[in-house]
């Protein structure tokens, strides 16, 4: 199993609602990341857990909750957000973090678009 | 900040061509630099690496060159397939290999 699965595809959310974002891997990947992309941006970098602790935070806002309950799992649980957080999310896998991810690059799954209203 | 440039505008080529693809950054240079093909509404897809002590590499229809001197990378395809049309985007990848940047893209369309 070469793929990264996220789940749902598509949410929609009000300013005073809680979701969770989910994404999973089954290629034994030790490093996990969360970014997020507007249209025509570039994928910007949320988190990065490596052996499922959380190794980067790059000045998330606090509604962004991330999660890593095992080596497998990424969860994103938002919570209280604005219009302007609506984008895709994306989550990545890469082999142990550090030389495996340079090597082989980061694994992509498809994303969750979500829609803040 | 680190900034990164790609051309914003589409690139048009006929199929059989070789497209080529500007990647120029600011500040200082990364360890590594990669690309990546983007298709709308899809994660991106890890196509190639390079290292910041190797001017060039190859992968099948795929080069790439790295000048830390005029801080850019340019990556080429050559015989281009219609296939080929996404959103190529380069990547700076800084020691630990965590950290990664992206560039915008540039959008690339093949025509037959």
């Amino acid at each position: 199993d070469t793929e990264v699965t996220q789940t749902p595809k598509h949410l929609v959310m009000g300013m005073t609602n809680k979701k969770s974002l989910k994404c999973e891997q089954h290629m034994g990947h030790r490093a996990m990341y969360w970014y997020k992309q507007k249209a025509k941006k570039p994928p910007e970098l949320m988190f990065v857990y490596s052996y499922e602790k959380l190794s980067i935070n790059e000045s998330v806002p606090s509604r962004f909750s991330p999660e890593c309950p095992n080596s497998s799992l990424l969860n994103l649980h938002l919570h209280a957000l604005q219009p302007e957080d609506s984008a895709l999310y994306l989550c990545a896998s890469s082999q142990g973090g550090g030389q495996g991810s340079i090597e082989r690059g980061q694994f992509f799954g498809p994303g969750t678009r979500l829609t803040v209203l | 900040s680190q900034k990164i440039e790609q051309n914003s505008e589409a690139l048009n080529i006929q199929e059989g061509k070789t497209a080529t693809l500007t990647c120029n950054y600011t500040n200082y240079s990364p360890a590594y630099l990669q690309w990546y093909r983007q298709d709308p509404g899809r994660g991106p897809v890890f196509l190639l690496l390079i290292r910041e002590n190797e001017k060039e590499k190859r992968k099948e229809r795929l080069k790439v060159t790295f000048d830390t001197t005029l801080k850019q990378s340019l990556f080429h395809i050559t015989a281009s397939q219609l296939a080929d049309s996404a959103n190529y985007l380069c990547a700076l990848v800084y020691t630990g290999g965590f950290k990664t940047i992206f560039g915008a893209g540039t959008r690339l369309f093949v025509k037959a």
